[in-house]
């Protein structure tokens, strides 16, 4: 079973351009989550989506910042008009919905995230 | 989420086990204590979770307090590749599906 694929694995915008983040969830999974990693700090969450809804998108910017997950393809995490401020690492996971005894849990799995450089 | 305090950072002799404490005394009843690790430049790596008793898996132990106040992940033989940074983290295990939300984590540095 492949894991969460993630594509590009680099990529390099100029100030102004557009960029766009795919994700491609494990087979099964129909959770998504995206996290952004800025140089030398923590990961921090940006969105929650399950196919074609946003669920929590409170980590994410108001502005520029824009995710989907649709019926069929990945998950895209579009960034317009990008600023160097943008330069970070952005991870991708997703989960399915176990249930237990415990009731219903997620377990996340991570992509190996896509480093944008923006010059 | 309830707050987790680690210590920035640790070493630890190759073979040797690492025990990687974590402070979570604000932690609620129905809140689940997950470990993850992140080595250089990689994703997030799922290690282990538990709820109060200790558990164990093929890649650590969870040692958790009575009180549940605090944690501690053992690694019980220490490879180079163990080099990581290890985050503690504190949810709600049921209901919705939530997002991490990841501290500054410990840097293990594994030494030969």
């Amino acid at each position: 079973n492949a894991g969460v694929m993630q594509n590009p694995r680099h990529l390099v915008r100029r100030r102004g351009q557009e960029a766009r983040l795919r994700c491609s969830p494990m087979k099964g999974h129909s959770h998504v989550y995206w996290y952004r990693q800025l140089p030398e700090e923590g990961l921090k969450f940006m969105v929650y989506l399950q196919k074609e809804n946003i669920i929590d998108e409170s980590g994410m910017p108001k502005e520029r910042f824009s995710a989907e997950f649709p019926k069929e393809g990945p998950s895209i995490l579009r960034i317009q008009q990008v600023v160097r401020g943008d330069s970070a690492a952005y991870f991708c996971a997703s989960s399915l919905t176990r249930v237990t005894s415990g009731g219903k849990y997620y377990e996340q799995y991570f992509g190996p995230g896509t480093r944008l450089t923006v010059t | 989420d309830a707050k987790t305090t680690q210590p920035p950072s640790m070493d630890c002799a190759e073979g040797r086990a690492a025990n990687l404490p974590c402070n979570h005394s604000t932690i609620s009843g129905n809140e689940y204590v997950y470990w993850y690790r992140q080595i250089h430049s990689q994703g997030p790596q799922y290690i282990i979770h538990g709820l109060k008793n200790n558990e164990t898996n093929e890649m650590a132990s969870l040692i958790i307090t009575e009180d549940r106040k605090s944690s501690t992940l053992i690694l019980p033989h220490a490879t180079l590749r163990d080099t990581a940074v290890y985050y503690c983290i504190v949810r709600v295990l049921s209901g919705s599906a939530r997002q991490l939300t990841f501290g500054s984590g410990t840097q293990l540095t594994v030494l030969p």
